[in-house]
């Protein structure tokens, strides 16, 4: 059972436009939720956080959306640059310091010049 | 701050022998550390995890037996892949806890086995 959700495997978005990846979750024990950005044949990198008590999070471009009643998150990036080309994970965890991150299947994403 | 290395970024063995993989805090304690395994097109799936100086915990379906994991210090988190086989062949993935809730990637380890 996949407990988060990228339905959408690849997104194509003109350079310059807003990109909004979706993720959903199943499990409300989440409480802290994390988007990922991995280039191929490198380690993801930590792009930006939410937690359960906040429903929005900023930092420059990329704006973190989160619905609790919906189990729903998204992430905007705008503008988006050539170099946003990369797979999106969205990911969840427990409150304590050491649960572990459950990815979802990540969403590719494509700027077009 | 917050780095994790992890070593080899990339190995080619035989099949039947074994490869260790490293992974490395270097600018602080990890005392939990996360190994993923990435097959193309999918996502990153939680093999185990690793904490200092106890037995670490493995995800439903992963062989304990095949995937040893050793955590022997604060800083180090070991992964052998014993008896490698090309079914075995990915990228694995190491993790470590740096602070609240900040998780620090290694860069992977592809692994080819031939």
């Amino acid at each position: 059972d996949q407990q988060v959700k990228q339905n959408s495997p690849s997104l194509s978005v003109q350079e310059g436009r807003i990109s909004i990846l979706n993720c959903d979750y199943t499990n409300s024990m989440f409480d802290y939720f994390l988007w990922y950005k991995k280039y191929p044949a490198e380690g993801p990198t930590f792009l930006i956080s939410i937690s359960s008590i906040k429903d929005k999070n900023e930092d420059g471009r990329f704006t973190v959306f989160l619905n609790k009643s919906a189990k729903h998150l998204s992430l905007h990036i705008v503008p988006s640059q050539p170099g946003d080309s990369a797979v999106y994970f969205c990911a969840a965890s427990g409150m304590n310091r050491d649960d572990k991150i459950i990815f979802g299947k990540g969403t590719r994403l494509h700027i077009l010049p | 701050g917050a780095v994790v290395s992890q070593h080899p970024s990339w190995v080619i063995c035989k099949s039947g022998t074994s490869v260790k993989i490293e992974c490395r805090s270097l600018d602080f304690q990890a005392t939990t550390m996360f190994w993923y395994r990435q097959f193309p097109k999918q996502s990153l799936m939680l093999m185990a995890t690793s904490n200092e100086g106890s037995k670490a915990t493995y995800e439903q379906g992963v062989e304990k037996d095949k995937f040893l994991i050793n955590h022997a210090s604060l800083t180090l988190s070991t992964l052998t892949v014993t008896s490698a086989h090309p079914e075995d062949s990915s990228f694995y993935i190491c993790s470590a806890s740096s602070g609240a809730y900040g998780y620090t990637f290694g860069s992977g380890t592809r692994l080819t086995v031939v």
